[in-house]
């Protein structure tokens, strides 16, 4: 059980066009999923909250208008990398709670060129 | 403020144990949490302690806690060529009240050797 899925698992996109990731708990709702960026051989830094029928609660230092987060059913959020620039490139990896436990999706990798 | 620090690099023969050590910062974390990561994939759940416990273990894998010196250990027995990973310590600052988030360390790159 608790398992997450993303998709698409690789996008290459070009520079300026907007991207969409979705995030799914197949076998649990989760009321809250969490987004988060890796760079290269570096920890996951934490971009934003979501929360299921509200707003998402962004991490200082993270656009809300570039990164848009929907939390439109208790099963799936979705992340849009809006005007997407080289800088973007990068994995992104979602996560959904249960209880007290976070289940990890298996991230997408962002390549903008 | 909230911090896990966690040694970058541990290399091991296979068949030997690996242990694999964490300090957190902030006293009230709840849970703490050891994950695994394998090259371009997301991260796996490995096992987690709630912080009124000591220890934990499950299977080859044998989770210890000393919540007085903040000091988090996750040891792997009979390591296998299969384990070579990036092993990350996380801690939840709070349950319940909070959002849930975790803090990460920056990971311990596991590398096993036949």
């Amino acid at each position: 059980g608790a398992v997450v899925s993303q998709h698409p698992s690789r996008v290459i996109c070009k520079s300026g066009t907007s991207v969409k990731i979705e995030c799914r708990s197949l076998d649990f709702q989760a009321t809250t999923m969490f987004w988060y960026r890796q760079f290269p051989k570096q920890s996951l830094m934490l971009m934003a909250t979501s929360n299921e029928g509200s707003k998402a609660t962004y991490e200082q230092g993270v656009e809300k208008d570039k990164f848009l987060i929907n939390h439109a059913s208790l099963t799936l959020s979705t992340l849009t990398v809006t005007s997407a620039h080289p800088e973007d490139s990068s994995f992104y990896i979602c996560s959904a709670r249960s209880w007290e436990t976070q289940y990890f999706g298996p991230g997408t990798r962002l390549l903008v060129l | 403020g909230e911090d896990v620090e966690q040694s970058l690099f541990l290399s091991v023969r296979e068949g030997d144990s690996s242990v694999i050590n964490c300090t957190y910062t902030d006293s009230s974390s709840t849970y703490l949490y050891w994950y695994k990561q394998e090259p371009g994939a997301g991260l796996q759940l490995l096992t987690y302690i709630f912080s009124n416990m000591d220890m934990k273990q499950d299977q080859r894998l044998t989770v210890l806690l000393n919540k007085k010196d903040k000091h988090l250990s996750l040891r792997i027995a009979d390591t296998q060529t299969g384990d070579s990973a990036i092993y990350f310590c996380a801690e939840s600052p709070s349950y319940g009240g909070s959002q849930g988030n975790l803090i990460f360390g920056k990971g311990t790159k596991l590398s096993v050797k036949p």
